[in-house]
């Protein structure tokens, strides 16, 4: 089974960039679309990335997302960190049976 | 404005079976695929399954399987996700979200509800 695998923790000072990385288990990772996921604690999630590197509406350009063929992964790339950006991040994908994948889920602490 | 409420959730003894429902509102409803994702407590996010936007596919995740079934009234804007043999392992707050693509499905959501939470003990 396809599965998509996050570091469980991040941190980073305010101002700062950081990278979390999704590593896809099998294939090609860029065979299908990536999205990333905002949760804060207690609320639903929202969509930061969609399609690999597409930002919704309302998305603030300090999101980024970006595929690596060469290593099999996708990544979220959040620079000028705030401490509002604090939460949990996961990506997304699906597989050749049709469904849908999760990553674990990426604490980001903004100290 | 856009919006997906679910209602349904509630505490159901390992076996029994319950029926979640999603309203949409604030967009077509019958050109979207729409999903169903779960997130136990503590946990992460786990995809359930997925129903094509006029209800010709559906896939299931493996753990529910033969046990959960997706289906939806595009004249009453609602998606249903109808539980039976639950088991405590399906605790979880239940989401049910929009997939971007018109008329198709990308496995992407764009749009989520507010969840509802589904225990089940004895």
């Amino acid at each position: 089974n396809f599965m998509l695998t996050q570091p469980h923790s991040v941190s980073e000072s305010p101002g700062k960039t950081v990278t979390i990385s999704c590593t896809g288990s099998s294939g090609s990772i860029a065979s299908n679309y990536v999205q990333w996921y905002q949760q804060r604690p207690g609320s639903a999630p929202t969509t930061v990335i969609y399609e690999d590197n597409q930002r919704p509406s309302g998305v603030p350009d300090r999101f980024s997302g970006s595929i690596d063929s060469s290593s099999n992964s996708a990544s979220l790339t959040i620079s000028g960190l705030k401490t509002e950006d604090e939460a949990d991040y996961y990506c997304q994908s699906y597989d050749s049976s049709n469904h849908g994948v999760f990553g674990g889920g990426t604490k980001l602490t903004v100290l | 404005q856009v919006q997906l409420v679910e209602s349904g959730g509630g505490v159901v003894q390992p076996g029994r079976s319950l029926r979640l429902s999603c309203a949409a509102s604030g967009f077509t409803f019958s050109s979207y695929g729409m999903h169903w994702v779960r997130q136990a407590p503590g946990k992460g996010l786990e995809w359930v399954a997925v129903i094509w936007y006029d209800g010709s596919n559906k896939y299931y995740a493996d753990s529910v399987k033969g046990r959960f079934t997706i289906s939806r009234d595009n004249s009453k804007n609602t998606l249903y996700l109808q539980m039976n043999s639950l088991r405590a392992e399906d605790t979880a707050v239940y989401y049910c979200a929009r997939d971007l693509r018109v008329f198709g499905v990308l496995w992407a959501f764009d749009i989520w509800g507010q969840g509802t939470m589904v225990t089940v003990s004895s």
